[in-house]
């Protein structure tokens, strides 16, 4: 049972455009969640996360929207740039002493110059 | 910087082969996961390691063992390789406390011919 569902599977814009990419988790456990960022023959690396005490969280043109009640967080990218064409995952850890982490299957996004 | 270096990025073998991947990091981080990646799947967890000689099953966990005899090193081996572990595999690390960010290294793209 996947627990953390991660929407569209790929997204193809222009730059200057806003793409969004959804996620929605289903454990009400999770107490963090992560954004990954992942180019081409590099392992990914963390962007930005959130904890559920807050609806939203910025940090420079990427930013998360987070509601608590629908069990669900998306990813904003302002002013996007064909450097930020890469594969982003969503994440979910239930805190505590376990530090697994639960990934969304990926989303592919494509910034056309 | 963290440095996570795993000891192959490509490699080949063959159907029912013993075959280890080996991975290393210079923080010392407690604890190390190792994952495999698949197009339309995400990240998914074979195995982690919370401390030396310390081991838990992740997601996926058959068909592979780990050994971690050092603190900053953790080895995943497939008994008898298949073709249906071909894959890229992906090690991460991540320190004890309240950050949960983990730390990837750069792959080993593992075919099983």
């Amino acid at each position: 049972q996947q627990q953390v569902k991660q929407s569209p599977q790929s997204l193809i814009v222009q730059k200057g455009g806003i793409p969004i990419i959804n996620c929605a988790y289903e454990n009400t456990a999770f107490d963090y969640f992560p954004w990954y960022q992942q180019f081409p023959g590099k392992g990914p690396a963390l962007l930005i996360a959130i904890r559920p005490d807050v609806s939203e969280k910025k940090e420079g043109r990427f930013t998360i929207s987070f509601n608590k009640s629908a069990k669900q967080f998306s990813l904003h990218i302002m002013d996007s740039q064909p450097g930020d064409s890469a594969t982003y995952f969503c994440a979910a850890n239930s805190g505590g002493s376990n530090y697994k982490l639960t990934f969304g299957k990926g989303t592919l996004l494509t910034v056309n110059p | 910087d963290v440095k996570v270096t795993q000891s192959s990025r490509y490699l080949v073998k063959r159907t029912g082969e013993k075959v280890f991947l080996e991975c290393v990091q210079d923080m010392d981080h407690e604890n190390m996961f190792w994952y495999r990646q698949d197009p339309g799947l995400g990240l998914r967890l074979i195995y982690f390691s919370y401390d030396v000689k310390m081991k838990e099953k992740g997601d996926i966990p058959e068909g592979y063992s780990v050994s971690r005899e050092k603190k900053e090193r953790f080895s995943l081996i497939l008994e008898s390789a298949s073709t249906n572990q071909t894959s890229m595999y992906l090690c991460a690390s991540l320190p004890d406390g309240e950050s949960y960010e983990q730390y990837f290294g750069p792959g080993t793209r593992l075919t099983v011919t």
